[in-house]
């Protein structure tokens, strides 16, 4: 089926400097996009959201950009810190009459004090 | 509550035992999800719940596993006889009716041997 998808990379970045996370999905019939961040031993949190009619949205140290074009997703985190070190999913839902979330593999931020 | 409430957090079993995860959803939250998350991978959906009716189940691996909200509030995701390739983290989450951001619990984590 149709599906979210990371090729499971480790990002390492040096505290302070800038990350981007990256991101492909194949379902063109998805219309919103959420990035969840998840810590070892908890659940995935939420970070930040994009519905598809919308190409950036930004959040706090946080931005997502969106390219339907090429089905492409990246979330940028400004001035990484150590608390930024976690796995990383993108995530997609289709308007279906609820919210059914399908997750990709994740990428693993690794922050270097 | 103030957050998804899961329990056992951790669970060994051995292979043809059943075991019963227990979840405790946000006070309130219409929707519930099931989602099953195997090392190194993003969360796979299992099934949801709009109160007590369980309107899609189609993640669900095999008949062995079964989920019921009986009340519309705690649910339990009970897998029969089971196998070591049910070993995995199973994650609840919920959410409010319309809303697309789901709140994970930290997951219970079952280890079949």
């Amino acid at each position: 089926g149709e599906s979210v998808g990371l090729h499971l990379p480790t990002l390492s970045v040096q505290e302070g400097d800038n990350s981007i996370i990256n991101c492909a999905y194949s379902n063109s019939a998805s219309d919103y996009f959420i990035w969840y961040k998840q810590e070892s031993g908890k659940g995935p949190q939420f970070i930040i959201d994009i519905r598809s009619n919308m190409d950036k949205r930004q959040g706090q140290r946080v931005t997502v950009l969106l390219n339907k074009t090429v089905k492409h997703l990246s979330l940028q985190i400004a001035a990484t810190q150590p608390g930024d070190s976690a796995v990383y999913f993108c995530a997609e839902n289709s308007s279906g009459g609820y919210q059914k979330v399908t997750f990709g593999t994740g990428t693993k931020l690794q922050v270097i004090p | 509550g103030a957050g998804v409430s899961q329990s056992p957090r951790y669970k060994v079993a051995k292979r043809g035992q059943d075991v019963a995860l227990r979840c405790d959803p946000i006070s309130g939250h219409v929707s519930l999800f099931w989602y099953q998350q195997a090392l190194g991978q993003g969360p796979e959906f299992l099934t949801y719940f709009q109160n007590e009716a369980q309107l899609d189940k189609s993640g669900l691996p095999s008949d062995r596993f079964f989920a019921e909200r009986p009340e519309g509030s705690v649910s339990t995701l009970k897998i029969q006889r089971t196998q070591q390739e049910d070993s995995a983290v199973y994650l609840c989450a919920s959410s409010q009716s319309g809303a697309n951001v789901l709140t994970f619990g930290a997951g219970s984590r079952l280890t079949v041997l």
